[in-house]
């Protein structure tokens, strides 16, 4: 299955900021997944990133407050903006394993946000 | 709204005894099931697959799949205190998703 390096691993950032996390994939995914665990739950499906369009957005979750970019295949980047505490999360990146449909989907190592 | 439910315990089980994990889904579409384990602090860690009505065992887990109830399932055997996690059940929803919408998760505790 794809390995997957996402950093930083944790941030205490202050409120009004933002933070820009990274999912570097060891091979050439097509879609690429953003999520979003607040403490004590599960996981909630943030955008979809294909590279060369556009990040599809879950209901509840808009650009202008996660700007996702996708330059090539094995590269993915979330921004968390204009921060304020509720979005205090783990936030995980995701691939689907080549080929498509093969047995399930590879999850980095999270990235613990804790906004103050 | 696409829906994945589980019960979110703690379920308790003895070690040796077998563990049952289930989970129902809303979206009569849903063509892929997926039961992940999450250890506390850590990210997920994919468990089972299932795609087709029945059951598939891999060394000490049985999925087991039922679309007419909507129905998803997680066997352990021979439970071990290792086991000891949350178990989160994962579906892909129909109409053309590709990302996982995820149940709440249930704790399971095997208790030595």
């Amino acid at each position: 299955s794809a390995v997957i390096s996402q950093k930083p691993s944790r941030d205490i950032c202050q409120r009004g900021t933002s933070l820009t996390i990274q999912c570097q994939v060891d091979s050439q995914v097509t879609m690429m997944f953003w999520y979003r665990q607040q403490p004590g739950q599960s996981l909630t499906l943030i955008a979809t990133a294909n590279q060369g369009s556009e990040a599809t957005y879950e209901s509840g979750f808009v650009i202008d407050k996660f700007p996702i970019s996708r330059p090539n295949l094995t590269f993915s980047t979330l921004t968390v903006s204009n921060m304020s505490p509720e979005d205090s999360s783990i936030y995980l990146c995701s691939v689907e394993p080549p080929p498509p449909g093969a047995l399930g989907y590879t999850f980095g190592s999270g990235t613990r946000l804790t906004v103050v | 709204q696409k829906e994945v439910e589980q019960n979110s315990g703690p379920l308790s089980v003895p070690e040796g005894a077998i563990a049952s994990l289930n989970c129902t889904y809303s979206d009569r579409g849903s063509q892929s099931f997926f039961w992940y384990r999450q250890y506390s602090g850590k990210s997920p860690e994919l468990i089972m697959s299932i795609y087709s009505n029945g059951d598939k065992e891999d060394g000490r887990f049985t999925a087991q799949l039922n679309k007419a109830s909507q129905y998803v399932s997680l066997l352990i055997r021979d439970s071990q205190p290792s086991d000891s996690a949350t178990y989160l059940c994962a579906v892909i929803p129909g109409g053309g998703a590709d990302g996982l919408t995820f149940g709440k998760g249930t704790h399971l505790i095997i208790q030595p």
